[in-house]
């Protein structure tokens, strides 16, 4: 079975520092993709990054970056120079290459303080 | 840039009712979904469509069904509402094909459902 865990229920940081957010995931499919998602309180869900499991460099895509440890099954989301704009739900899902469809974690809320 | 779009931000529905729940996509993409989203559990899938007239259920179909008549429209349909169906509701597609990841679903603004 698949399955996606976000330990942090909510992180707190201050503006301009960076934030790491964390997910760990479980699959015995050796092809598969992660991915990370941002809910502000409008409640759309914006795609921010995308790691296949055999990309052989970590994603990055302006401020974010996924730290991943294929060894460890962690996909760690990076946000540097933290912007109060960054406030929101964020949720790391799962792909099956193959199939279409993702499993999502059950997120984290980051607040981002001045 | 992909748009997604759903009929409604807000419904107010009474028990027992038939609801409609609309998603449109305009990027031609092959694949469609519909979760629903609830504090403390995530996004859980109720049914996805491939294909036009093609559809699987999710992790959580009791209670809903789904039509796809027009490759860019998904509709959710709950047969008798219930007010354990009160809920976030949030549809997406993605592409079969493409650059970057082939997989990434794009969502609509969602619906907030509220069953009375």
């Amino acid at each position: 079975a698949q399955k996606i865990t976000q330990t942090q229920p909510g992180m707190f940081v201050q503006e301009k520092e960076a934030v790491t957010l964390d997910c760990t995931y479980d699959t015995s499919d050796p092809s598969y993709g992660l991915f990370w998602y941002k809910q502000p309180s409008s409640g759309e869900m914006i795609f921010l990054i995308y790691q296949g499991s055999y990309d052989q460099q970590n994603a990055t895509e302006g401020r974010y970056s996924l730290n991943f440890q294929k060894a460890r099954k962690s996909a760690n989301l990076v946000i540097s120079a933290s912007q109060l704009g960054d406030s929101a739900m964020y949720f790391c899902a799962l792909g099956r290459t193959g199939f279409q469809k993702l499993v999502f974690g059950t997120g984290t809320r980051l607040l981002v303080s001045p | 840039d992909v748009k997604v779009t759903q009929s409604s931000r807000y419904l107010v529905k009474r028990t027992g009712e038939k609801v409609f729940l609309e998603c449109v996509q305009d990027m031609d993409h092959e694949n469609m979904f519909w979760y629903r989203q609830d504090p403390g559990l995530g996004l859980r899938l109720i049914y996805f469509s491939y294909d036009v007239k093609m559809k699987e259920k999710g992790d959580i179909p009791e209670g809903y069904s789904v039509s796809r008549e027009k490759k860019e429209r998904f509709s959710l349909i709950l047969e008798s509402a219930s007010t354990n169906q009160t809920s976030m509701y949030l549809c997406a597609s993605s592409p079969t094909s493409g650059s970057q990841s082939r997989y990434t679903q794009y969502f609509g603004p969602g619906t907030r459902l509220t069953v009375l």
